[in-house]
């Protein structure tokens, strides 16, 4: 089955910089990859996905980029805020069994 | 917002105590997941279900189990719980998309901690 690996684990950054989570992914059928932002007690919740037809996509501060050759992804936070400290999950869905994969989560923490 | 819900949030017991979690939906959505997660933070699909009277086990292996009788409507139950059994579970919906193997949004439900003593 598809296996995702998420790094860093933990990462603290200081208001205002960029902060950038990577992730691999095992299985080259994998045609859909979503960002979840997960807030203290609460599920995660969607930020931004991309297709496997796409190499980036941007929503304001947030971007992701998709290198379907290497197998990776990457989500990239600008000018980051104390609200966007949460803990951040990557996934990959391939097309069977159609499910989402996880990556293990990256604790963000932005320092005012 | 999601129009997901669990009850309950919380729940303590002992030990060979049955508990079911509920998980409801009103978006309609086909699709139904049950997620566990650890305390360092990684989710694990222990159930899903893709329409009424579908259930499947998920990649971590689960004593628990599910049924999807409403579509609205995918409780999870543990017959007799244990320690072992202590964490967050999280429930999710997402809508086929019509497309063979294109996935789409899941909505997660705040989720239900589960302590057991």
């Amino acid at each position: 089955g598809e296996n995702v690996e998420q790094h860093p684990s933990t990462l603290s950054v200081q208001e205002g910089d960029s902060a950038v989570i990577k992730c691999t992914y095992s299985d080259s059928a994998s045609n859909y990859f979503p960002w979840y932002k997960q807030e203290l007690g609460k599920g995660p919740q969607l930020i931004i996905d991309i297709r496997s037809n796409v190499g980036e996509k941007k929503d304001q501060r947030i971007a992701v980029t998709l290198n379907k050759t290497a197998k990776h992804f990457s989500l990239h936070i600008t000018e980051t805020q104390p609200e966007d400290s949460a803990v951040y999950f990557c996934a990959a869905s391939p097309p069977l069994p159609n499910n989402l994969f996880f990556g293990t989560g990256t604790r963000l923490t932005v320092i005012p | 917002e999601a129009d997901i819900y669990q009850t309950p949030r919380y729940l303590v017991i002992g030990t060979g105590k049955k508990i079911t979690l509920e998980c409801s939906q009103t978006m309609g959505h086909d699709k139904m997941y049950w997620y566990q997660q650890d305390p360092g933070m990684e989710l694990h699909l222990i159930h899903y279900s893709y329409g009424v009277n579908s259930t499947e086990k998920g990649d971590l292996s689960s004593e628990s189990t599910v049924s999807r009788i409403r579509t609205e409507h995918f409780p999870l139950t543990l017959e007799s719980a244990r320690p072992s059994h202590t964490s967050q579970y999280l429930c999710a919906s997402s809508a086929s998309l019509g497309l063979a193997g294109v996935a789409g949004e899941l909505f997660f439900g705040e989720g239900s901690r589960l302590t057991v003593l």
